[in-house]
């Protein structure tokens, strides 16, 4: 078991279709993080938002759209995804904020497949 | 920029000790992580280093940290099948607010 907690577990989704990953922590954690990984490769940052305000996008595309709505949530909007946003979601969180060095902890991820 | 880089497997048997290593080339204060990724799961902190270390023990495992060489590595002892793994070498500088990932180590445990 994680302390990030991440739903749904697995989703596959149309190209056409809206859906949302959401992430939760209660470790008080002031920094939240959405990672792409794609297998047996290592993550690669997408955002990250400190404090609850965006401070870090990866150049992602605006088909993936990112909401903290309080310091435990962050979602993931997704519309109108490709083939190759087929990947594991990874939501990660870290103690501190701002441009902060410490341990991450991850979820177990979302699974998604897009059709 | 950082870069992170790993050796991509490394196989051996129950009960010997299992070395993995990392270079990074990042030359600021840094923390310097190791991440397990089991088959399904995300990425499970195991250990973490400051530069200014030279070695952190912890249970079973000890990471060791060459910094004229930017070098570490992380030593599993008595190593057991459940270890069989991705091991992730991470590093994140002071200040940058995010980790560069090497690209891991697949870590094979044989009975």
């Amino acid at each position: 078991d994680t302390e990030v907690t991440q739903t749904p577990k697995h989703l596959v989704m149309g190209m056409t279709n809206k859906k949302s990953l959401k992430c939760e922590q209660h470790m008080g954690h002031r920094a939240m993080y959405w990672y792409k990984q794609k297998a047996k490769k290592p993550p690669e940052l997408m955002f990250v938002y400190s404090y609850e305000k965006l401070s870090i996008n990866e150049s992602v595309p605006s088909r993936f759209s990112p909401e903290c709505p309080n310091s435990s949530l962050l979602n993931l909007h997704l519309h109108a995804l490709q083939p190759e946003d087929s990947a594991l979601y990874l939501c990660a969180s870290s103690q501190g904020g701002g441009k902060n060095n410490q341990p991450q902890h991850f979820g177990d991820g979302t699974r998604l497949s897009i059709l | 920029g950082e870069d992170v880089e790993q050796s991509l497997f490394l196989s051996v048997r129950e009960g010997d000790s299992s070395v993995i290593n990392c270079t990074y080339t990042d030359s600021s204060s840094t923390y310097l992580y190791w991440y397990k990724q089991e088959p399904g799961a995300g990425l499970q902190l195991l250990t973490y280093i400051f530069s200014n270390m030279d070695m952190k023990q912890d249970q079973r495992l000890t990471v060791l940290l060459n910094k004229k060489d930017k070098h570490l590595s992380l030593r599993i002892a008595d190593t057991q099948t459940g270890d069989s793994a991705i091991y992730f070498c991470a590093e994140t500088p002071t200040n940058a607010g995010k980790s560069t990932f090497g690209d891991g180590t697949t870590l094979t445990v044989k009975p």
